[in-house]
């Protein structure tokens, strides 16, 4: 079974910019989590998606939303992006809505600059 | 909201030496996970533990819910463990992990 897939693995934008990332769950898997990892903050989780629905939030601003589609791949959302977004985004699915074991995909890298 | 400490901090090692990570969390969970971040950041899944004993080849993990705490074992260690290990645990309600600071792992040839 393929895991949890996640692009692009890289990315270099300016600040002012807007930003998307794409999550793919491991087949079977209906939430899916996003976390944020700097290293002054560490992880830190960003919402999670179920049924298309986000079912929780973490303490982010209003310039960090997401999406859920009816495959359940995800996509996130960063909007007038600052260089404090520059970070490694992590997207983790579980078979079912809430904690539970969760499963990370590689992540993607973005660089604001 | 929930706490949760690491330690140690950093820690190395020389190749085949052991060694337990210790994980702390200040209020009650009802999962908790440990992961192995490898050098590119992916987060390797070691164990999902909200209670009880496992092992994994030269791994183990044991959590004592009631006394707050989850510890890792490593034995007879290698290069590849390198890494740091991150322990993450969510509360009955919030569904969300929060993630310790993690311990830095360096094994030594």
């Amino acid at each position: 079974k393929a895991g949890v897939t996640q692009t692009p693995r890289y990315l270099i934008k300016t600040r002012g910019q807007q930003v998307t990332l794409s999550c793919s769950p491991i087949s079977g898997h209906r939430s899916v989590s996003w976390y944020q990892q700097t290293p002054g903050q560490g992880l830190q989780f960003l919402f999670e998606y179920f049924s298309e629905t986000q079912r929780n939030k973490g303490n982010f601003p209003g310039r960090f939303s997401g999406r859920q589609f009816s495959n359940s791949r995800s996509e996130m959302n960063v909007s007038t992006l600052e260089l404090g977004d520059s970070a490694l985004y992590l997207c983790a699915s579980s078979w079912k809505q809430g904690a539970r074991e969760q499963f990370f995909g590689p992540g993607t890298r973005l660089t604001v600059l | 909201g929930i706490q949760v400490e690491q330690s140690p901090p950093d820690l190395i090692l020389q190749e085949g030496a052991n060694s337990t990570l210790r994980c702390n969390f200040s209020d009650s969970v009802n999962n908790l996970q440990w992961f192995h971040q490898n050098p590119w950041g992916q987060l390797i899944n070691l164990f999902y533990i909200p209670s009880g004993t496992k092992q994994n080849g030269r791994l183990s993990a044991t959590t004592v819910a009631t006394e707050r705490y989850s510890l890792l074992y490593i034995s007879s260690s290698q290069t590849t463990d390198s890494g740091v290990y991150f322990c993450a645990v969510a509360t009955s309600g919030t569904y969300k992990y929060i993630f310790g600071t993690g311990t830095r792992l360096k094994v030594l040839a």
